[in-house]
């Protein structure tokens, strides 16, 4: 069965600071990866996805299969970022996505 | 815009009691899904729906059952509902057809159960 990991539940980082969030997955056939996130009193949105290869609010993702992972990555943290970060997988064949446990990311002043 | 909307935002129910949470969408999204979202747990799929009348089991469909009879509503229920079913509950949707389709969240449901 896939399985998407964030081994970190709460990330602080200087406004300014690099940032990476930390997503490994397992998963034996091709997946679709995306990242989610969840502002402050806000609905869960989608922030990107492998498959587009793009840039949104400074941030990227690349996809290792190599490695499994699927980091997010942002080289200088605002403080507009503080939100809940969630890394989902998406089987090829499916509707169905499995999240990660989320990681709470705190960009301070 | 997409609207996904649940009716309930915040709901208190005893044990044993039987609970709907409803959601409704807008743009003719075929899929349809109960997601519930614990900390540190993150979203765990409860049922997704491909159609009307059509539903699959995610991962925890215990305790759960759904509805789909129109389209755009997709109806979570708690038979009997117990205090481990406390959390927050969210609904999405998405076209159906290629996997690639964005999916979008309702505002969620936060349910205690007492």
């Amino acid at each position: 069965a896939q399985r998407v990991t964030q081994p970190e539940k709460l990330l602080s980082v200087f406004k300014g600071a690099p940032v990476e969030l930390k997503c490994n997955y397992s998963y034996s056939g091709s997946p679709e990866l995306f990242w989610y996130v969840q502002y402050s009193r806000q609905r869960l949105q989608l922030l990107l996805r492998h498959i587009s290869r793009e840039s949104i609010k400074g941030f990227t993702a690349d996809l290792n299969k190599g490695e499994t992972s699927f980091h997010l990555k942002k080289p200088f943290a605002q403080e507009e970022d503080s939100a809940m970060y969630y890394c989902a997988l998406r089987k090829n064949a499916g509707n169905m996505l499995t999240f990660g446990g989320g990681t709470r990311l705190m960009v301070k002043p | 815009d997409v609207k996904v909307t649940q009716s309930s935002r915040y709901l208190v129910k005893r044990t044993g009691e039987k609970v709907f949470l409803e959601c409704v969408q807008d743009m003719d999204h075929e899929n349809m899904f109960w997601y519930r979202q614990d900390p540190g747990l993150g979203l765990r799929l409860i049922y997704f729906s491909y159609d009307v009348k059509m539903k699959e089991k995610g991962d925890i469909p215990e305790g759960y059952s759904v509805s789909r009879e129109k389209k755009e509503r997709f109806s979570l229920i708690l038979e009997s509902a117990s205090t481990n079913q406390t959390s927050m509950y969210l609904c999405a949707s998405s076209f159906g057809g290629e996997s690639g389709n964005t999916i979008y969240f309702g505002e969620g449901s936060w349910l205690t159960v007492v």
